[in-house]
C-alpha cells in the first residue's frame, strides 16, 4: 500500500525566512509526484509535478526536489501570500493500474508573518 | 477557460437523508475523480471514472456511496441514508487521460450531516 508522510505538520516563518517542507513516500513504482496548494474552503491547486529521481522543478519563490525516496518543496523568502495548506501526493503502479490514483499526505500547513 | 465546478458549494442535512454532490469537469477531461477531505485529514480516494465507466470504486467507504458520470462529462456523488460520520469536503477533479497527468481540483462540496 502507498504511503506518505509529510512533515512539519504546521510550519511558521518571518516573511524572507526560507525554509523547506518534506514529503517522504513508499510506493510500488512511482509513476509521478505531485505538490499542490489548498487555500481554506478551496480545493487543490496544482503546483508541480516530478517524475524522476533528481528532478527539479521552479515557480516563483518555490523549488520542488525529488529523490527515491522523498521530496521537498523549498520556500525561499517567502511572502504573507504563500501562507497555505501545501499537500503532496503521489501516483504509482500499485495493483497493476494504469490510472491516476492520487495518495495523498496530510499535508503542511504553513503560515507566513508580516 | 472553465475550470472545474461543484455544486452545490455547501450542504446541510439531516441523518438518513439522501444527497447528490455534482461535478462538472474540464471540457475535454476523459478522466474523473472523487476524494473525501475530513477536517485536518488529508484527500482519500472515493472513485475515478474513465468517459463513463468507473474501473476503481475500491475509495467508497459503504454501499450508501454511489456515483455516475453521463455524456463523459457531468458526475453525480450519491449518498443515502447519510450519517453523521459522512460530515466532510467532497471534492472532485478531472484530468486530461487517467494515465500521469496532472489532476485539476473542483472547490468542493462541504457536507454537514446533523
Amino acid at each position: 500500500e502507498d504511503q506518505v508522510t509529510q512533515s512539519p505538520e504546521a510550519l511558521r516563518l518571518q516573511e524572507g525566512e526560507s525554509s523547506s517542507l518534506n514529503c517522504s513516500y513508499t510506493v510500488s513504482g512511482l509513476r509521478g509526484l505531485f505538490w499542490y496548494r489548498q487555500d481554506p474552503g478551496k480545493g487543490p491547486e496544482f503546483l508541480f509535478t516530478l517524475y524522476s529521481a533528481g528532478e527539479e522543478k521552479e515557480k516563483e519563490r518555490l523549488k520542488a526536489t525529488l529523490t527515491k525516496k522523498e521530496s521537498f518543496l523549498h520556500i525561499t523568502a517567502p511572502k504573507p501570500e504563500d501562507s497555505a495548506t501545501y499537500l503532496c501526493a503521489v501516483l504509482s503502479n500499485a495493483g497493476g493500474t494504469s490510472y491516476g490514483k492520487l495518495t495523498f499526505g496530510q499535508g503542511t500547513i504553513l503560515t507566513v508573518h508580516p | 477557460g472553465a475550470g472545474v465546478s461543484q455544486s452545490p458549494s455547501n450542504k446541510v442535512t439531516e441523518k438518513g437523508k439522501d444527497v447528490e454532490l455534482r461535478c462538472d469537469p474540464i471540457s475535454g477531461h476523459t478522466a474523473l475523480y472523487w476524494y473525501r477531505q475530513r477536517l485536518g485529514q488529508g484527500l482519500e480516494f472515493l472513485i475515478y471514472f474513465q468517459g463513463n465507466s468507473a474501473p476503481d470504486k475500491s475509495g467508497l467507504p459503504s454501499d450508501r456511496f454511489s456515483a455516475e458520470r453521463t455524456g463523459e462529462s457531468v458526475s453525480t456523488l450519491t449518498i443515502q441514508r447519510t450519517q453523521q460520520e459522512d460530515s466532510a469536503v467532497y471534492l472532485c477533479a478531472s484530468s486530461y487521460s487517467g494515465i500521469n497527468n496532472e489532476q485539476f481540483f473542483g472547490p468542493g462540496t462541504r457536507l454537514t450531516v446533523l
